[in-house]
């Protein structure tokens, strides 16, 4: 299977608060699972990621967890701010270069 | 940081007509992708293509679709004939990685995207 799932589709979150998103995949031969960070108007940017040797990376304010047995991973916010608004997409990708992404959540940091 | 360049910003086309999306990735990049996006919805992968040869492509990216790098620094796609449900933001990625894997934090670099309207 060549999916990845996300969810929420949408998600508010007050400034100063934690925000996050999951996904899901079923194909053991992705390696690689980057988050991208959509502004309207703009292509996606790598904001994080991890490989599946690895349970948590941390960077600022963003942190992947990956869970290996339960094929899951997600993203967590910290902090929470305005700026941070924005469509994020989870992604992994099966040794081939191409990046299978989620369907998005759009995030909404109320001030 | 550098940046890929796509032109034009948004091209609106009748159903049937040919169109050419121009993308100028990254200079010292290897393997150049294009996606699209239909509103609202995921990023979906078109192609790949590296060492001047299509490495892999979806099944979005069948006969109407290629793809050409014609001079070394363009990475172009075309649409023979279009259709209505081509209508998308298609968006050209490269990178600069020496191996098809991604090395750990290694950017795929977007551009900001073409809008095709196909009326």
């Amino acid at each position: 299977q060549q999916q990845v799932k996300q969810s929420p589709q949408s998600l508010i979150v007050q400034k100063g608060g934690i925000s996050i998103i999951n996904c899901a995949y079923e194909n053991t031969a992705f390696d690689y699972f980057p988050w991208y960070q959509q502004f309207p108007g703009k292509g996606p940017a790598l904001l994080i990621a991890i490989r599946p040797d690895v349970s948590e990376k941390k960077e600022g304010r963003f942190t992947i967890s990956f869970n290996k047995s339960a094929k899951q991973f997600s993203l967590h916010i910290m902090d929470s701010q305005p700026g941070d608004s924005a469509t994020y997409f989870c992604a992994a990708t099966p040794n081939t270069g191409k990046l299978i992404f989620g369907q998005g959540t759009t995030l909404q940091v109320k001030p | 940081e550098p940046e890929v360049t796509q032109t034009p910003s948004h091209q609106v086309t009748q159903m049937g007509q040919e169109v050419i999306l121009r993308c100028v990735p990254i200079s010292n990049h290897l393997y150049f992708y294009w996606y699209r996006q239909i509103l609202g919805q995921k990023v979906e992968f078109l192609v790949s293509f590296y060492n001047n040869e299509i490495s892999e492509k979806s099944e979005i990216f069948d006969d109407q679709f290629s793809v050409e790098r014609p001079d070394g620094s363009n990475f172009t796609l075309k649409i023979r004939s279009t259709k209505l449900e081509d209508s998308a933001m298609y968006f050209c990625a490269s990178r600069g990685g020496r191996d098809r894997h991604y090395a750990t934090n290694e950017k795929l670099f977007f551009g900001s995207g073409t809008q095709l309207s196909v009326l």
